[in-house]
């Protein structure tokens, strides 16, 4: 079954405890990307990936970082999490297609919590 | 940079019944694309619906389709023959392919609900 798998689902952490939420597509996409969504705000952009050893910042990647350095693979990490890092996570991926884009899919979500 | 937005926080309709939700964006930009997504209590990102800038004819999706008018920059979409299992946050984003980042701008949401 072609999907994107994170883990963990859900993580309650403290103050400054480094962490990794995993992320993993089966579907050879180029693109990789990671969004966290807060009530009232959508989901904004984190950082993405175009390729392997390729990333860049997206609309709020201060305290966070990633790296790409398998096509499937696309951590997020957070060296020193803080309470307002407490949200709902989501990876994603895409690839062109020889129709265009058909949009990403998205995995199931994280909900972290910062202590 | 490019933003999309969602007038409507929050709908409902009742079961059966046609809902329209709105949705306009701001782009400089030519070439790309739009996309409706649909996130249930389960809170998984499904997508419904795909338009790219370039086509004229409105999308459709069984009883889900577009209105897209590119002069005005509005992206809206209903939903025919509401059921229970619409209840859900919708969101629509704004991909623009012209760059080559593929990258997704989300509108904040609306929160559907439909009323049996």
């Amino acid at each position: 079954e072609a999907q994107v798998t994170q883990n963990p689902r859900y993580l309650i952490t403290v103050t400054g405890k480094k962490l990794t939420v995993t992320c993993s597509q089966n579907m050879n996409h180029e693109y990789m990307s990671w969004y966290r969504q807060d009530p009232g705000l959508g989901l904004r952009q984190i950082y993405y990936s175009m390729n392997v050893e390729v990333t860049d910042k997206g609309d709020v990647p201060e305290g966070y970082k990633v790296s790409r350095k398998e096509k499937r693979n696309f951590p997020l990490i957070l060296e020193s999490p803080s309470p307002n890092q407490t949200s709902l996570y989501f990876c994603a991926s895409s690839s062109p297609t020889a129709g265009g884009i058909n949009g990403y899919t998205f995995g199931s979500g994280t909900r972290l919590t910062v202590v | 940079a490019q933003t999309v937005t969602q007038s409507q926080p929050e709908m409902s309709v009742q079961e059966a019944e046609t809902v329209t939700l709105s949705c306009t964006y701001d782009t400089s930009e030519n070439n790309y694309y739009l996309f409706w997504y649909k996130q249930p209590p389960s809170r998984q990102m499904i997508l419904v619906i795909r338009q790219e800038a370039y086509k004229q004819q409105n999308a459709t999706e069984n009883r889900f389709s577009v209105n897209f008018q590119k002069a005005a920059k509005s992206f809206s979409l209903k939903i025919s023959d509401s059921q229970l299992g619409d209840t859900a946050m919708y969101f629509c984003a704004f991909m623009n392919s012209g760059a080559g980042s593929y990258q997704l701008t989300f509108g904040k949401g609306t929160k559907l609900s439909v009323i049996p």
